[in-house]
């Protein structure tokens, strides 16, 4: 595709409803990452994939938050039992490469309240 | 742990001035650094790239300056028009072996450029 894209663009959940965002990235894209970012500040990482491989989960605030890319390319985040302090905007993000050196291409995101 | 400071946190300058936003970094131990930029209500969309190896980029009226020894980047605009009003964000990269080259991300600098 021209981009990576997300979907829902926009998501208002209650709270403890669970939520399923999706990331097509870059065809080809090797590498991607999933970001959160709460109002006002930057993107903090959550986690990377390398193809279907989930290499970094380090970044996932707890064990309700769940990832995936089952066939290396589209990406699915989860967030089980949302809670308010989940609201945010969640970005993915894609490269062609693992190896460095190359630029990432975010999507437009996806906008979390949680009510 | 990496952590990015963005100077200053706003800015609002006249049609037409040149400036120079501030980023900084506390881990020299980079991959690369990108400059984005972020709309209201949107994605964000990579300005210039810088390999630790260089010390400058160059895109239009876009510049921006490396000194990883220091721990700075500058972003230098040139001749501003309306149309840069955004936020724009500094975000560092670890070395590949590291989660695949994930970014930190400073803050970011909201500008407003007046007509």
């Amino acid at each position: 595709g021209a981009g990576v894209s997300q979907s829902p663009r926009y998501k208002v959940a209650k709270r403890g409803q669970d939520v399923a965002l999706r990331c097509d990235p870059i065809s080809g894209h090797v590498s991607l990452f999933w970001y959160q970012q709460a109002l006002g500040q930057g993107p903090e990482f959550l986690t990377y994939f390398q193809n279907e491989a989930q290499l970094d989960k380090s970044g996932l605030p707890s064990d309700r938050f769940f990832a995936e890319r089952p066939e290396g390319s589209v990406s699915t985040l989860k967030i089980q039992r949302t809670q308010q302090e989940d609201s945010a905007v969640y970005l993915c993000a894609s490269t062609q490469s693992p190896g460095g050196g190359y630029e990432q291409y975010f999507g437009p995101g996806t906008r979390l309240t949680v009510t | 742990k990496q952590e990015v400071t963005q100077i200053p946190a706003a800015l609002s300058v006249p049609e037409g001035e040149n400036l120079v936003l501030n980023c900084s970094f506390t881990d020299s131990a980079i991959y690369n650094l990108q400059w984005f930029r972020q709309d209201p209500g949107k994605g964000l969309t990579s300005l210039l790239l810088i390999q630790s190896s260089q010390r400058e980029q160059t895109s239009g009226r876009l510049n921006a300056s490396l000194d990883k020894s220091s721990g700075r980047s500058t972003l230098y605009i040139a001749a501003s028009q309306p149309g840069d009003s955004a936020t724009y964000l500094c975000a560092v990269s670890a070395p590949p072996e590291t989660s695949g080259s994930r970014l930190t991300f400073g803050e970011g600098t909201q500008l407003t450029v007046n007509p």
